[in-house]
């Protein structure tokens, strides 16, 4: 178990809709980031937060939105989805913003029919 | 950007063998390279990871190498279980990224034949 919480573990919906994925980090650590785990593009990296704010962004569509609330858990809106936003979506944890090792959660399996 | 390339996609030993992933990353400021592994509805675990100012690294039974002028590191387990079978990533941090955003490469999927 890594201590990072990721909620809910499945989620289904349609095109169109919107949904917010949470994480809540290890205890201790003020750093959160977002992945997207898909099988053509693999593990990558969406955006980055530490102690509430922006720190990294990587190739985040403008469709999905993040942020990192003062107890320092973390959501992700997912908005006007698409078929192709179908995959698990991770959340991880450290320490600090730089040169820290990651934990990750267990993941949100996002299935959109 | 940094691009990081990872071998063989798929790799399957007998119990008691050793088995070694290689990966390749671009840019050469790159500083950290954590090596994570996945087990089936699980997220990625960190297994070992070693800095730019570090050749290699051990614990127990795996060992990570790095290479900077080649720019490519690897991923040594000996005496390989069932319990080893598993997806492997390996991962490296852009050294001028100003967060600490990884970069994946595409896996490798381990199988230990009992």
């Amino acid at each position: 178990d890594s201590g990072v919480t990721q909620t809910p573990k499945h989620l289904i919906t349609a095109t169109g809709q919107r949904v917010t994925l949470r994480c809540s980090p290890r205890s201790g650590d003020l750093s959160v980031y977002w992945y997207q785990q898909s099988l053509d593009q693999g593990l990558q990296f969406l955006i980055q937060y530490y102690n509430g704010e922006e720190r990294a962004k990587g190739n985040i569509l403008e469709r999905f939105s993040a942020q990192q609330f003062p107890d320092l858990h973390s959501e992700l809106n997912l908005s006007s989805l698409e078929l192709g936003d179908s995959a698990l979506y991770f959340c991880a944890s450290s320490v600090a913003d730089r040169n820290q090792p990651q934990h990750f959660g267990d993941g949100t399996r996002l299935s959109i029919l | 950007g940094e691009n990081v390339e990872q071998h063989p996609s798929t790799l399957s030993v007998q119990e008691g063998d050793s088995a070694v992933i290689k990966c390749t990353y671009s840019d050469s400021a790159s500083n950290y390279f954590p090596w994570y592994k996945q087990e089936l509805g699980k997220g990625p675990q960190l297994i070992i990871d070693i800095r730019s100012n570090v050749g290699e690294k051990k614990d127990q039974r795996i060992a990570v190498t790095l290479n900077k002028t080649a720019k490519h590191f690897s991923l040594h387990i000996t005496e390989t279980q069932p319990e080893d079978s598993a997806v492997y990533f390996c991962a490296a941090k852009e050294g001028n990224n100003a967060g600490n955003m990884l970069t994946f490469g595409g896996g490798t999927r381990l199988m230990v034949k009992p």
